[in-house]
């Protein structure tokens, strides 16, 4: 099993540009986490699907944050405009729901640099 | 609503040496508690888990016991290893719902 899948593994680019972070799930796992780590506000939780239906979005930052699950295999977290304050470690995260004990299984996570 | 406090790190030990990381929370209902782990450059790895109240879960020397009378759960080790240098995270998951709530993390750090 290749676990979750992030591309690209790092990212810098300049203030203003679009973003598209990629996560691929482990096969078979119902549910999907986007995560946000940086040293001031620790680990938070952007958002989570389910069956590829998107369940809470609440920690979406802003309207320039938008995640998107075409199909079980992929989704896309995506900054547009960027700015320096969204520079962090991205993580994705897949599990299979409540009935195998709950383990979220992380992705490597995508380092992006807004400049 | 949920939350999980930690204790402040960087904790620095010398190999061998015992470790306890505190961990209590805050949830209604009936929570599972998770350990994860974050070696450098890496995403987070469930370390060990209990589901509930007096559960011990325990992996790689690593134990914690879910003590409900204290809401704690904290992670302890008897003799720690360099290769134990991390960055570990309590967790908890609501009896209801399927969103994790992470504690801020507790960076280790073991000297040989």
């Amino acid at each position: 099993d290749a676990g979750v899948i992030q591309s690209p593994r790092h990212e810098v680019t300049e203030m203003g540009q679009e973003v598209t972070l990629r996560c691929k799930p482990i096969s078979g796992h119902d549910y999907l986490f986007w995560y946000r780590q940086t040293m001031m506000r620790g680990l938070e939780l952007l958002i989570y699907f389910n069956n590829n239906v998107p369940i809470d979005d609440s920690g979406m930052p802003e309207d320039r944050f938008s995640a998107k699950m075409p199909n079980a295999s992929f989704s896309t977290l995506k900054i547009q405009p960027s700015e320096p304050r969204d520079s962090a470690v991205y993580f994705c995260a897949s599990s299979l729901g409540r009935t195998f004990s709950y383990e979220q299984y992380f992705g490597p996570g995508t380092r992006l640099t807004v400049t | 609503g949920n939350s999980v406090t930690q204790m402040e790190g960087p904790v620095t030990l010398s190999e061998e040496a015992f470790l306890t990381i505190n961990c209590t929370y805050t949830a209604t209902g009936y929570p599972s508690l998770f350990w994860y782990v974050q070696y450098p450059g890496e995403g987070l790895q469930l370390l060990l888990k209990a589901t509930k109240a007096d559960d011990k879960g325990s992996n790689k020397g690593f134990e914690a016991t879910y003590r409900k009378e204290t809401t704690s759960f904290h992670l302890e080790k008897g003799s720690v290893q360099v290769s134990d240098s991390a960055v570990y995270f309590c967790a908890l998951l609501p009896g209801a719902g399927n969103m994790l709530t992470f504690g801020g993390g507790t960076r280790l750090m073991v000297k040989p």
